[in-house]
């Protein structure tokens, strides 16, 4: 089934303490990027991948990093969280960013405290 | 960044009566997207624009995009409780390489 997976789905963590949330998809895409939703804010993206090794920042990238060294992996890593960064994450992929279906993860709801 | 402004926010409607969401750019997009989002789920492709002034339909929807690539909306013709959820915008700016979202409407239908 192709699909993109995110864990963990949910996360409680306290300031400071670096964590990693994982994206994986089945589906070859080159194509990845992550997204946080808050209310009335829509979905705002952190990062994007065009492929392998090929990462660049989103609207709101302050606070986050990504590595793409394989290209079904793409992985959110805070290295020090804040409160403000308490948010539902979703990781998405696509074949490319222009003129295809982009595929989302069930999300993943962090509590920085 | 963004230079989308997706409206309304919030629309509440009685079943059975039509709803539509706009979304208007400062700039030419090379296409628009829309999404739903169940409460709870997570974003779902409904269809792709591309065309100036195309229009595309799925049983109830409709979905336009302007003759300037502009501006796109999605129509819905005698909504149904199924239909509650966030609607999202989401679009190419010519030239760039990365898919950015409009900040969504939330449809609620009473029954």
């Amino acid at each position: 089934e192709a699909q993109v997976t995110q864990n963990p789905r949910y996360l409680i963590t306290v300031t400071g303490k670096k964590l990693t949330v994982t994206c994986s998809q089945n589906m070859n895409h080159e194509y990845m990027s992550w997204y946080r939703q808050d209310p009335g804010l829509g979905l705002r993206q952190i990062y994007y991948s065009m492929n392998v090794e090929v990462t660049d920042k989103g609207d709101v990238p302050e606070g986050y990093k990504v590595s793409r060294k394989e290209k079904r992996n793409f992985p959110l890593i805070l290295e020090s969280p804040s409160p403000n960064q308490t948010s539902l994450y979703f990781c998405a992929s696509s074949y490319r960013a222009l003129n295809t279906e982009a595929f989302f993860g069930q999300g993943t709801r962090l509590t920085v405290v | 960044g963004q230079q989308v402004m997706q409206i309304p926010q919030y629309q509440h409607v009685q079943e059975g009566e039509d709803f539509t969401t706009y979304c208007n750019s400062s700039t030419t997009l090379s296409n628009i997207q829309w999404y739903k989002q169940r409460p709870g789920g997570h974003p779902v492709f409904l269809i792709q624009l591309v065309k100036s002034g195309e229009v595309k339909k799925q049983k109830r929807l409709t979905f336009q995009f302007g003759e300037a690539k502009k501006n796109s909306s999605l129509h819905i013709t005698a909504t149904q409780t199924t239909d509650v959820g966030t609607y999202f915008c989401a679009y190419v700016q010519t030239g760039a390489n990365n898919l950015f979202f409009g900040t969504g409407t939330r449809l609620t239908v009473i029954p």
